[in-house]
């Protein structure tokens, strides 16, 4: 069965620090992997896709990292600002299917950006 | 920024009851989705919708489902008689192609069963 799991389950830093969100996946066969920002209340917005081949892509503030071998990804956020605060979402895509319809999401990692 | 819009943002029917749920998607996205999310659990795949039919469906979205593109710019989601289980965040998406595309979602129906 497909799996996403991410770790921490929530977070708190102050505004300004560094934070890294970890997501490990077991989806096969693999085909993108997706990282999303949720505030509360509001639909996923995306931050980065990355394929098999791509081991970092960078949106802003954000990098993610991609290990295709070990089935690991990680969101590192630079300076973390109050905005910040949100669900961040890591979304398997499995190549079978390769679509959005195909997506395995995890269950999120609660960021919260203390002053 | 084009973004798809959701009515209504919220919406509290009784159990039995049918609703549906709008969304606006972007305009010139060829790939339409619903999900839904319940309160504190993970995001779930209902439903895709390409070329006016249902592409793919899950096993959620059972005989009480159906989608729509009524007029090439709507698209909805109808619950026939909703139950206590379908309350939950319903997120329509949007996406220009189906694989490497971003998906783009609205802020979600919040619906409540009671």
């Amino acid at each position: 069965k497909n799996q996403v799991e991410q770790s921490p389950q929530s977070l708190i830093i102050l505004e300004g620090k560094n934070c890294t969100l970890q997501c490990n996946y077991t989806v096969s066969p693999f085909s993108n992997l997706r990282w999303y920002k949720q505030d509360t209340g509001r639909g996923p917005v995306s931050l980065t896709i990355m394929t098999f081949s791509e081991n970092t892509k960078s949106n802003g503030r954000y990098t993610a990292t991609l290990d295709a071998d070990t089935k690991q990804s990680s969101l590192h956020i630079t300076a973390s600002q109050l905005s910040d605060s949100a669900s961040y979402i890591c979304v398997v895509s499995a190549s079978e299917r390769g679509g959005a319809d195909g997506l395995t999401f995890g269950k999120g990692t609660h960021l919260i950006i203390q002053p | 920024e084009p973004e798809v819009t959701q009515t209504p943002s919220h919406q509290v029917t009784q159990m039995g009851q049918e609703v549906i749920l709008r969304c606006v998607p972007i305009s010139n996205h060829l790939y339409f989705y619903w999900y839904r999310q319940i309160l504190g659990q993970k995001v779930e795949f209902l439903v895709s919708f390409y070329n006016n039919e249902i592409s793919e469906k899950s096993e959620i979205f059972d005989d009480q489902f159906s989608v729509e593109r009524p007029d090439g710019s709507n698209f909805t989601l109808k619950i026939r008689s909703t139950k206590l289980e379908d309350s939950a965040m319903y997120f329509c998406a949007s996406s220009f192609d189906r694989v490497n595309s971003p998906l783009h979602f609205g802020n979600g129906t919040r619906l409540t069963v009671t």
